[in-house]
């Protein structure tokens, strides 16, 4: 079964209006997750790592005041794209590592339409 | 972390073994080689994993080169269900599971 899930698996929102995605481990505690988005035809492209109390390190080219993210406890992170737009539709993803860091798990996706 | 180079498609008949090729020839000594999949509209799984000697699991097979400079993923018995894009991808220790995907290679399993 899923060990990292994420909520919603779909979402639609008017434009200029904010969303939140939840990516939660499911059975271990993760210290650090990753937050990905994928467009059509296209690979993963990493956004974020997200350490549980600290600030989140984005990748460049990210805005942080776009998608804040937030990792509040060793089992929940949360991505909001604020005030969204058509363009930031898109496939949002997460993975997390915990204790056993040699294997990476990944959420099932979370699938943004902005109309 | 080290960049990996993959073939952009390839086909393989229902039944049989697909072997998937990866290239790392800038692998360091500490970083492993991951290999991940992803099928339509999902979140990429995580097949195996390795660093020198070769592993195997319910899933599939990794063939690592003595030098380390390539790998091989091996589904032993291709179904259609296998058909996805598959990511090779070079992770050291100290990166605390921050995995860069490339483009991988799309794996269409045909009846």
């Amino acid at each position: 079964g899923a060990v990292v899930s994420q909520h919603p698996s779909r979402v639609i929102c008017k434009s200029g209006t904010s969303v939140k995605i939840e990516c939660r481990s499911l059975d271990f505690q993760a210290t650090t997750m990753f937050w990905y988005r994928q467009f059509p035809k296209q690979s993963l492209m990493l956004m974020a790592t997200s350490n549980e109390g600290s600030k989140a390190t984005y990748e460049q080219g990210v805005e942080k005041d776009k998608f804040l993210i937030n990792h509040a406890s060793l089992t929940l992170s949360t991505l909001t794209v604020t005030s969204a737009h058509p363009e930031d539709s898109s496939f949002y993803i997460c993975s997390a590592s915990g204790g056993h860091w040699n294997t990476i798990y990944f959420g099932e996706g979370s699938w943004l339409t902005v109309v | 972390d080290a960049k990996t180079t993959q073939p952009t498609s390839m086909d393989c008949a229902e039944g049989r073994a697909a072997n998937l090729p990866c290239n790392h020839s800038t692998i360091s000594g500490n970083e492993y080689v991951y290999w991940y999949r992803q099928i339509h509209s999902q979140g990429p799984q995580y097949i195996i994993h390795g660093l020198k000697n070769n592993e195997t699991n319910e899933m599939a097979s990794l063939i690592i080169t003595e030098d380390r400079k390539s790998s091989t993923l091996i589904l032993p018995h291709a179904t259609l269900r296998d058909t996805a894009v598959y990511y090779c991808i070079a992770l050291s220790n100290n990166q605390g599971g921050k995995l860069i995907f490339g483009q991988g290679t799309e794996l269409s399993v045909k009846p």
